[in-house]
């Protein structure tokens, strides 16, 4: 089955600066990788997502990258502020079968 | 909408006795997801349905554990008996598709604690 790890668990960076996190996955069949941000205390929502047939995708001061060769992706956050500040999971799965979380990474955004 | 409703929203209980945690979907979303979130094992599927009928309960992670959907709007995850290493916090989510690879929509999450 599918196997997700993420890294780093924790990352602490200042406001304006930017923040990447790493997911390495293990099945060559997955074809779906969405990002979620849990604030404390809060449930996980779901922030960007990409699908295989695609490189890199964007959202304002979001952005995704894959490399389905390596079978890694990536969050980066630009231009950090202390809203950013949360557990951010990423997750991997094909069509039909269940989505495996990473462990998550915890950011702090210090002002 | 309302979203994901969880109820209870806190559980306190002694090891041993049973536990009824329940769910009700996003109206007309076809899929519905267990999760249970510990510090150490962070985020993990216990089972899901689609259409009301389980799909992959692998994650369950015994036979202490078991879950219904009777119907669209409903599901309940049972915990017979407790015990202490089962605190955690239950979230439940829908999604309007079933191929897993739609947004899901969290509850609030039960947190439940076992002494």
């Amino acid at each position: 089955g599918e196997n997700v790890e993420q890294h780093p668990s924790t990352l602490s960076v200042q406001e304006g600066d930017s923040a990447v996190i790493k997911c390495t996955y293990s099945d060559s069949a997955s074809n779906y990788f969405p990002w979620y941000k849990q604030e404390l205390g809060k449930r996980p929502q779901l922030i960007i997502d990409i699908r295989s047939n695609v490189g890199e995708k964007k959202d304002q001061r979001i952005a995704v990258t894959l490399n389905k060769t390596a079978k890694h992706f990536s969050l980066h956050i630009t231009e950090t502020q202390p809203e950013d500040s949360a557990v951010y999971f990423c997750a991997a799965n094909q069509a039909g079968t269940a989505l495996i979380f990473g462990k998550g990474t915890t950011l702090s955004v210090s002002s | 909408d309302a979203g994901v409703i969880q109820s209870p929203r806190h559980e306190v209980t002694e090891m041993g006795q049973e536990v009824t945690l329940r769910c009700k979907p996003i109206s007309g979303h076809n899929s519905l997801f267990w999760y249970r979130q510990t510090m150490m094992r962070g985020l993990e599927l216990l089972i899901y349905f689609n259409n009301n009928v389980p799909i992959d309960d692998s994650g369950m992670p015994e036979d202490r554990f078991s879950a219904k959907m009777p119907n669209a709007s409903f599901s309940t995850l049972k915990i017979q008996p407790s015990e202490p290493r089962d605190s955690a916090v239950y979230f439940c989510a829908s999604s309007l598709g079933t191929r897993s690879q739609e947004t899901q929509y969290f509850g609030p999450g039960t947190r439940l604690l076992v002494l």
